[in-house]
């Protein structure tokens, strides 16, 4: 089975700053594709940034970016310019290729962001 | 806005009583997925249905049960509830098609006493 990890539970950037969060996972598959997900106090899952696996470019989105690393079996977010708003816990997501399997969750880091 | 919600927003039952969340889908969605997030941690699956027949389960025992409906609504039912069961639950719709594009309501908070 599928495993998601994030080791930090908690983290916090002074705004404008970047920030980056971790998290590995564990998978004999060679195809997959590897999510993040913003949870604000409003509780709706926000899809924040998407990789597929068989893609060695690393996937941008604004100030959002990826270090996929597949051989390391790491998938890092990195967040620039970092906003008030971007203050959530943040889930990074495992979602194998084969048909009809859904998404394997990491436990969540809480971003805070200081004015 | 993901186009998709859920109903009650909160809830409050006693153990041994049974419960009934609701979503309502995206139009022309015809797969739904539930997800339990307990307090602190990610959503764990729970089971997944396309044309209203269940699709994939996770690790749940059969006390949790759903139904879909042609409307793109559908329903997760729970029997007799136990402490454990209090989270946040989370419904998802997506095409067959396009699974990677899941889109999420804001959940139904249930806190069992």
């Amino acid at each position: 089975a599928q495993t998601v990890t994030q080791s930090q539970p908690e983290m916090s950037v002074q705004e404008a700053e970047t920030v980056t969060l971790s998290c590995t996972y564990d998978t004999s598959e060679s195809d997959y594709y590897l999510f993040w997900y913003k949870q604000p106090p409003s509780r709706q899952m926000i899809l924040v940034i998407r990789q597929e696996a068989y893609k060695q470019q690393n996937a941008t989105e604004n100030r959002f970016s990826v270090n996929f690393q597949k051989a390391a079996k790491s998938f890092s977010l990195k967040i620039s310019d970092s906003q008030l708003g971007d203050a959530a816990m943040y889930f990074c997501a495992y979602r194998s290729a084969n048909y009809g399997q859904n998404f394997v969750f990491g436990p969540g880091t809480r971003l805070s962001v200081l004015p | 806005e993901t186009g998709v919600t859920q109903s009650p927003t909160h809830l409050i039952k006693t153990r041994g009583q049974q419960v009934t969340l609701r979503c309502s889908s995206q139009s022309g969605h015809n797969t739904v997925s539930w997800y339990q997030q307990a307090l602190g941690q990610g959503p764990q699956f729970i089971f997944q249905y396309y044309r209203e027949e269940e699709n994939g389960r996770g690790n749940f025992p059969p006390r949790f049960s759903g139904l879909q409906f042609p409307n793109y609504s559908s329903e997760l039912n729970v029997n007799a509830l136990e402490l454990d069961d209090s989270a946040l639950y989370l419904c998802a719709s997506s095409h067959r098609g396009t699974p990677n594009e899941q889109y999420f309501g804001p959940g139904t908070r249930l806190t069992v006493t």
